[in-house]
């Protein structure tokens, strides 16, 4: 497997449940990345790891909790969220967090809140 | 402020034909990166080329080019003979300082066959 993999693709959720989207990059990067893209809205960046360290925390609710265990693999746990939590999740990896590093994205997983 | 600017919220090409797509940015620092990215409806994030601030020439990788003018802080993406599977969103964005990659708000672009 190459790149950057996230799983699932898509989850369908109610308010009351608790789920993890996984993210792994097969890259050997330093940092990787969450993001949420929701419709007519620019992609906003939630979370940042650098070296398996958390680095940044964009207001993002409690509702949502990232772990990361290693340099390779991300997760987002999720726990009473709303409808308006609803969008694309993608995350993206690079090989540091300098000006000229690329991130590379993996496909998101589309999440619906019911 | 917004620090990526893409005036184009649509664009139409005919196949075959070359399209250009605006991104206007605003920084203050003198070093920064620039990237374009292609989103299709799978929703997948596709690099593809990138600028930095003190590259002399601008950037290409195939069919891309980045219009790079530095003074006017503009970095237009030039696609050449147009696909069908060029139809996608794209997105430019800047990274800048210590600062993590901000995106613009995308251009979608349809390719008529």
């Amino acid at each position: 497997e190459t790149g950057v993999t996230q799983t699932p693709r898509h989850l369908v959720m109610g308010m009351t449940n608790k789920k993890s989207l996984k993210c792994e990059q097969h890259l050997g990067h330093n940092a990787m990345y969450w993001y949420k893209q929701s419709a007519k809205k620019p992609l906003e960046l939630m979370f940042v790891y650098n070296f398996k360290e958390q680095t940044e925390n964009n207001s993002v609710p409690s509702r949502f909790s990232p772990e990361c265990p290693n340099s390779s693999h991300l997760f987002l746990h999720l726990h009473t969220l709303q409808p308006e939590d609803s969008a694309l999740y993608l995350c993206a990896s690079s090989q540091d967090r300098t000006k000229t590093d690329t991130q590379y994205f993996g496909p998101g997983t589309r999440l619906t809140v019911l | 402020a917004q620090k990526i600017t893409q005036t184009q919220p649509g664009m139409f090409v005919q196949e075959k034909e070359a399209v250009t797509l605006d991104c206007t940015y605003d920084t203050s620092d003198p070093s920064y990166g620039l990237f374009w990215y292609k989103q299709p409806s799978s929703g997948e994030m596709i690099f593809l080329i990138y600028q930095g601030s003190y590259d002399q020439q601008n950037a290409t990788e195939g069919r891309y080019s980045l219009n790079f003018q530095k003074a006017r802080k503009s970095a237009n993406l030039v696609i050449s003979a147009s696909q069908l599977g060029d139809s996608a969103m794209y997105f430019c964005a800047m990274r800048e300082g210590g600062d993590d990659m901000r995106f613009g708000a995308g251009t979608r672009l349809t390719v008529k066959p």
